[in-house]
């Protein structure tokens, strides 16, 4: 059974540090992975999907990567703002998706 | 943009009850699906949805669920007898193919009493 780990589970950093967000799985046979951003009491944004056969996806200020062989994903944030403060899930995609518990960021100005 | 929308967006019932969520996919998206987020906890996958029928369910996914394609816009998930412990937030979501992105709606918070 896939098991999803997000390393730390809270975060807080002040404003315009660059930061690294860790997520480990179990089975490496996945299809893709999704970052996800989770706002107090709201839904799921998604930031970045990237399939199987990637390393690496990059959205703005955003870059994750994959290492599908260690079972490993991390999401860079570079010099971060109060406004990314949030909970940050990644999710494994193989026919159901699988989601960590998250890192809970907060980015202090 | 294009975004899912649920509703109601909370829901209070009493135990015993059958409540039905309302989820509006994004229009052009064929795989649809139902997760759920007790407090504290993480996201759990329920089932997934292609072509009117169950792709994938979750082992949480029991005879008390049941998923329904009404229309050509509404994706409904149906709990026939509502326990304290269906209470959560549910979130639909929705991707073009099975490996896309998927597009997460605001959820419904349902309250079992």
């Amino acid at each position: 059974k896939q098991e999803v780990t997000q390393i730390p589970a809270a975060l807080s950093v002040p404003e315009g540090e660059n930061l690294v967000l860790n997520c480990s799985f179990t089975d490496s046979a996945i299809y893709n992975l999704q970052w996800f951003r989770q706002d107090p009491g709201k839904g799921l944004t998604s930031l970045l999907l990237i399939q199987s056969s990637q390393r690496e996806q990059t959205s703005g200020r955003l870059n994750a990567s994959l290492d599908k062989s260690s079972g490993r994903s991390t999401l860079y944030i570079a010099a971060s703002q109060p406004g990314d403060s949030a909970t940050y899930l990644c999710a494994v995609n193989n026919n159901d998706m699988r989601f960590g518990a998250g890192t809970r960021l907060t980015v202090k100005p | 943009e294009p975004e899912v929308t649920q509703t109601p967006s909370h829901q209070v019932t009493q135990m015993g009850q059958e409540v039905i969520l309302r989820c509006v996919p994004i229009s052009n998206h064929l795989y649809f699906y139902w997760y759920r987020q007790i407090l504290g906890q993480k996201v759990e996958f329920l089932v997934s949805f292609y072509n009117n029928e169950i792709s994938e369910k979750s082992e949480i996914f029991d005879d008390q669920f049941s998923v329904e394609r009404p229309d050509g816009s509404n994706f409904t998930l149906k709990i026939r007898s509502t326990k304290l412990e269906d209470s959560a937030m549910y979130f639909c979501a929705s991707s073009k193919q099975t490996r896309d992105t998927q597009y997460f709606g605001p959820g419904t918070r349902l309250t079992v009493l």
